[in-house]
C-alpha cells in the first residue's frame, strides 16, 4: 500500500515569493492534516480536513496561508507571500474514519521549505 | 488540552531495553496517550497508544501509571534503527475535533 505522498521534497525560494505544496493521502483516508515543523520542535497542526471540509483551521495564518482539498482527495497548501519565518518542514498526514476514538495518523515525508 | 513533558535526550546500548518516560499530569479522563517516533528526514510514525491499561504490540510496550499522570514507552531490545525522536502525545478534544499536540520529544540515541 502506498503511503502519503508529498511534493516537492525540497523547495528554496526568496521571501515574498509564493509557494505551494501538494499532498496525496492514502487511498480511502477521509481525514487529511497539514502540519508545520520548525527546527528542533514537534509538528504543529495548521489545518484538518474531513473530506472536503476544513473542520479545524484555527492555527492557519490566514493572511498568507491557504489550503484546499477539492474532491476530498488531494490537497494543496499555499503560502503567499512567503516570509523568512516560514522556513520549516511542512508535513501532510491522513487517517481513515474510525467509529472508535482510536486515531492513527499516517505521515508523509514532508516538504522542507527554505525562504531566503 | 493536556501537555506532556519528556527528557530532551537519552542514550541506550544496543540490545538493551530503552525506557522513555513521559509526564502528563493534567490529562483528562477521556484523553488517550499516543507515542510516535520520527527518524531523521522522515515523517512521524505511530508506535502505540493507550487509555488506562498497559498495552503491547510488535514494536513496543506502553506502561501507564494508575493515576494516569505519567507513562513509559519501552522498546524491549533497542537496535540502531530505533535512533529517533520519540513524541509522547495526549490526544485531546478541542472544539469537537481531535487534536494532537506534539511537544519537543525525546531524542533517543542507540549506541553500538
Amino acid at each position: 500500500e502506498a503511503g502519503v505522498v508529498q511534493s516537492p521534497r525540497y523547495k528554496i525560494i526568496e521571501k515574498k515569493q509564493p509557494v505551494a505544496f501538494w499532498c496525496n493521502p492514502i487511498s480511502g483516508h477521509n481525514t487529511l492534516y497539514w502540519y508545520r515543523q520548525n527546527l528542533g520542535q514537534g509538528p504543529e497542526l495548521l489545518i484538518r480536513y474531513e473530506n472536503e471540509e476544513a473542520v479545524d483551521d484555527s492555527q492557519l495564518p490566514k493572511d498568507r496561508f491557504s489550503a484546499e482539498r477539492l474532491k476530498g482527495v488531494d490537497s494543496t497548501l499555499k503560502i503567499q507571500p512567503a516570509e523568512l519565518g516560514d522556513s520549516a518542514v511542512y508535513l501532510c498526514a491522513s487517517s481513515p474514519f474510525r467509529a472508535s476514538s482510536y486515531n492513527e495518523q499516517f505521515f508523509g515525508p514532508g516538504t522542507r521549505l527554505t525562504v531566503l | 488540552d493536556a501537555k506532556t513533558t519528556q527528557p530532551p535526550s537519552m542514550d541506550c546500548a544496543e540490545g538493551r531495553a530503552a525506557n522513555l518516560p513521559c509526564n502528563h499530569s493534567t490529562i483528562s479522563g477521556n484523553e488517550y496517550v499516543y507515542w510516535y517516533r520520527q527518524i531523521h528526514s522522515q515523517g512521524p510514525q505511530y508506535i502505540i497508544h493507550g487509555l488506562k491499561n498497559n498495552e503491547t504490540n510488535e514494536m513496543a510496550s506502553l506502561i501507564i501509571t494508575e493515576d494516569r499522570k505519567s507513562s513509559t514507552l519501552i522498546l524491549p531490545h533497542a537496535t540502531l534503527r530505533d535512533t529517533a525522536v520519540y513524541y509522547c502525545i495526549v490526544r485531546g478534544v478541542t472544539s469537537g475535533t481531535y487534536k494532537y499536540i506534539f511537544g519537543t520529544g525525546t531524542r533517543l540515541k542507540v549506541l553500538a
